[in-house]
């Protein structure tokens, strides 16, 4: 059974505050995403990475950056949290290829103060 | 870039069956997916198309024609555990481009 897990389910941070979300999967995905879910807009693609320490940047990469060093763990990073990076961040990873699902993780509800 | 429409919010009752319309633009297409979820909970996975047609699995079916940029997800014999956000999402290379979701309640 897939299991992606995030380290916090709701996180409450300071205006400037360095963030860090952790995602890790059990699956040996090479594929890993984030994203953030606001209401009206969907899911937005942040960042993914296809490998070990790659990245490429998603459709809103402002404000934001990734690491993964690991292939289980792949760690999105706020460098100065803001108000308005306040929502809901899913992470999933799948397989490359066509036709594959993602598993998401269950979110990590964030609040900047 | 990318474009994906469906229908905010939709109500139906108990046994009825509901289809749920996504339209979309995009700049490339590997697929369409639709994913269901529950409030506070994450998307889980409940069809895939890529080719033309009707996929059918249990109580759900998808639809996709990729000449009209559509698709649909269809309920059927709605049940109260029914009653949650539907999301399509289009596939192209690595990425997924989601619309905004569709909740649909199930009412007694």
């Amino acid at each position: 059974d897939v299991k992606v897990t995030q380290s916090s389910r709701y996180l409450v941070k300071r205006t400037g505050e360095k963030v860090f979300l952790e995602c890790v999967q059990d699956m040996d995905h090479e594929n890993m995403f984030w994203y953030r879910q606001d209401p009206g807009l969907g899911l937005r693609l942040i960042y993914f990475s296809y490998d070990v320490k790659m990245k490429e940047k998603g459709d809103i990469p402002e404000g934001y950056s990734v690491s993964r060093e690991k292939k289980e763990r792949f760690s999105l990073i706020l460098e100065s949290a803001s108000t308005n990076q306040t929502s809901m961040y899913l992470c999933a990873s799948t397989t490359p290829g066509q036709g594959h699902e993602q598993y998401f993780g269950p979110g990590t509800r964030l609040t900047v103060t | 870039g990318q474009n994906i429409d469906q229908p905010t919010e939709m109500t139906a009752t108990e046994g009825a069956i509901v289809q749920i319309n996504c339209t979309y633009q995009t700049s490339g297409f590997n697929g369409l997916f639709w994913y269901q979820q529950h409030a506070g909970e994450a998307p889980t996975f409940l069809s895939y198309n890529v080719l033309d047609g009707l996929e059918e699995k249990g109580r759900f079916s998808s639809f996709l024609s990729r000449s009209k940029g559509y698709s649909y997800l269809l309920l059927k014999e709605l049940q109260m555990k029914d009653s949650a956000s539907y999301l399509c999402a289009v596939s192209n290379d690595y990425k997924l481009s989601f619309g905004a979701g569709t909740t649909v309640t199930v009412r007694a």
